[in-house]
């Protein structure tokens, strides 16, 4: 296992346009995470899931986005009717469950979503 | 709730010179605490953790960080920084008991090293 993997690294669309990154998380990881980082900024929550069931959605995030783990293995992100201000770099981010004293998490490299 | 605060959005050392990285967090059951570093263009790796053991942890690189609950702080130090270990730094809480942690960030504190 090579880690948390992200596709595609970079993504550059036209507002307006829909766009879907995949998350693959350390395989044996039951919960996933997704955060948003703007320049100079620190990671911002976005959502979770443990296994399949998604926990919680930040409030930052607008009906435009929905993210899903089918089978509780890889996840997605879509954005609908992408915004200039959806501009970001994109993290994935899996961890351990609960009960292992362990929520040490492990990132990707991230998707990079430049909107025009 | 968690939350973590970074006091100091910039520090600029000197070579050399000791560094100090400040982190306070708010949690309300037993808290897991974080730092992770991100140099530019790369992505987030983990410095070091505390995760209810020794309350003084050492990571990579000759960091380490104390646990002081009556204060409730977490902050990172170095003896004597280095040119390579300019980059941003994250103190990271997350609750180590609740079913509905998440990992949380602080908005970073960007280290620049004088020559």
């Amino acid at each position: 296992d090579t880690g948390v993997s992200q596709d595609p690294r970079h993504k550059i669309t036209k507002r307006g346009q829909n766009v879907t990154f995949r998350c693959d998380p350390i395989s044996e990881h039951n919960r996933l995470y997704w955060y948003r980082q703007t320049l100079g900024q620190g990671p911002e929550f976005l959502t979770y899931f443990q296994n399949e069931a998604q926990l919680e959605k930040s409030r930052l995030l607008s009906d435009r986005f929905s993210a899903e783990r089918p089978k509780g293995s890889f996840s997605t992100l879509e954005i609908q009717r992408t915004e200039q201000g959806d501009s970001a770099m994109y993290l994935c981010a899996s961890s351990l469950g609960l009960g292992t004293g362990n929520t040490e998490a492990f990132f990707g490299q991230g998707t990079r979503l430049t909107v025009v | 709730a968690q939350s973590v605060t970074q006091l100091d959005s910039h520090v600029s050392v000197s070579e050399g010179t000791p560094v100090l990285l400040r982190c306070n967090y708010s949690s309300s059951y037993s808290p897991s605490l974080f730092w992770y570093v991100q140099h530019p263009n790369k992505g987030l790796q983990l410095l070091l953790k505390y995760t209810s053991a020794a309350t003084l942890v050492k990571g990579i690189n000759g960091f380490e960080a104390e646990f002081k609950k009556s204060e409730t702080s977490f902050h990172l130090t170095k003896p004597s920084a280095h040119m390579s270990d300019a980059a941003e730094y994250f103190c990271v809480v997350s609750d180590r008991i609740s079913s509905a942690s998440k990992i949380i960030f602080g908005s970073g504190t960007r280290l620049s090293i004088r020559p």
